[in-house]
Formats: structure tokens, sequence, C-alpha cells
């Protein structure tokens, strides 16, 4: 069965202070694999997209991994500020770009 | 400016009634969605579009039905809400063709509450 599972489900770090979130996937074929991040009461929006030959990928303070052979990503954030709080989606696209979600993980930053 | 908008924002009606979600977007794609999320959740895509008259019905199976008559219009409609259908309703859009990432982009959502 395809799914994607992340960890920790929730996570509080104080601000200044770096985090890494995990993500595992039994998707197969695999396609991409995204991380979004979800403000309360909002959207997602897409941090990175990454293919099957990349292996990282970096947008401003948020770097993401992927190892296509253990079927892991991970996401790491570095100098958290305030407005990191929110939630961050593994999702990955399988065959004919069908999406499968993960739960996310719960991120706060404390000052 | 090219964006995806969604009304209203909230909503607060009782059992039995009509309502229809409204999702516009000026992005230009021809693909649209429609996810429902529960708190702490995964999204559930519940609908899908490729582009004008067509409509697919997605992973999680709802009593909504959707309607794609304009290329940048994606409304759905509920005959009658029940308390079992709160939740927040997100709309998205994609590109949509090979050599694309199809990625989507989401509208602010409408949190539904049937009382």
């Amino acid at each position: 069965k395809n799914q994607v599972e992340q960890s920790p489900q929730s996570l509080i770090i104080l601000e200044g202070k770096n985090c890494t979130l995990q993500c595992n996937y039994t998707v197969s074929p695999f396609s991409n694999l995204r991380w979004y991040k979800q403000d309360t009461g909002r959207g997602p929006v897409s941090l990175t997209i990454m293919t099957f030959s990349e292996n990282t990928k970096s947008n401003g303070r948020y770097t993401a991994t992927l190892d296509a052979d253990t079927k892991q990503s991970s996401l790491h954030i570095t100098a958290s500020q305030l407005s990191d709080s929110a939630s961050y989606i593994c999702v990955v696209a399988g065959s004919n770009y069908q999406l499968i979600w993960g739960a996310g993980t719960k991120l706060i930053i404390k000052p | 400016e090219a964006d995806i908008y969604q009304t209203p924002r909230y909503l607060v009606i009782g059992t039995g009634k009509k309502i229809t979600l409204e999702c516009s977007q000026t992005m230009g794609h021809d693909k649209m969605y429609w996810y429902q999320q529960d708190p702490g959740m995964e999204l559930h895509l519940i609908h899908y579009s490729y582009g004008v008259n067509s409509t697919e019905k997605g992973d999680l199976s709802s009593e909504s039905t959707v309607s794609r008559i304009r290329t940048e219009h994606f409304p759905l409609t509920l005959e009658s809400a029940r308390p079992s259908h709160t939740s927040q309703y997100l709309c998205a859009s994609s590109e949509w063709g090979e050599g694309s990432y199809n990625e989507q982009f989401f509208g602010p959502g409408t949190r539904l509450t049937v009382l």
C-alpha cells in the first residue's frame, strides 16, 4: 500500500535553533517528492520538489534531502524563526502524478 | 497578480442547507482540485478536473459535486449539508502535462461547520 509517514508528529524548539523533520515513504513507482508548509487555517505552500536523481535541494533556510534507495527524505530548518511555526507536509507523487500526502509534522517555535 | 481564491473563508450553516463553495484561479492552469482536510490530518483528494467539462472523483468518497464550465472557476456544491461534512475544504490548481511537475498551488481554504 502506498504510504507516507512523517516523524515526529509534533516538535517544539526555541527560536534560533535548527531542526530536522523526517519522511519515510513506500510509494511505488516514484515520480517526485515535495515538502509543503501549511500555516494554521491556510492552504499548503510548496517549499521544494525533488526528483529521483536529486538528493539535496535548498530554499533559503530550508534544505530537503532525498535518499531514493532507502525511501527517506528529511527537511532541515536552519536558524528557526517564529514564522516557521506551521505544519510541514511530505508528499510523494507516484504513477500518473497521483499524490500521497503525509499527515504532517506540527512545528512550534518558542521565543 | 496570479492567484487562487476561495470564498467564503468561513461558513457556519444548519443541517439540510444547500451550499456552494467557490474557487477561482488566475494562474492560467488547466487542472484544478478539491481537497478535504480535518484538523491535524492529511489532505484527501475529493474531486479534480483536467479542464472545461471534465470532472473526476478523487480518492475519498464525497457527497459533494463539482462543475467546470469555465477554465478559471471550479465550484463545489453540497445539496444537503450534514454535521459529518464539517471540515476544511482546500482548492488547488496546477499545470498539466509531460515535462511539468504539476506543482499544485492552493487557495486559503474554506472552513465549513454544519450544526
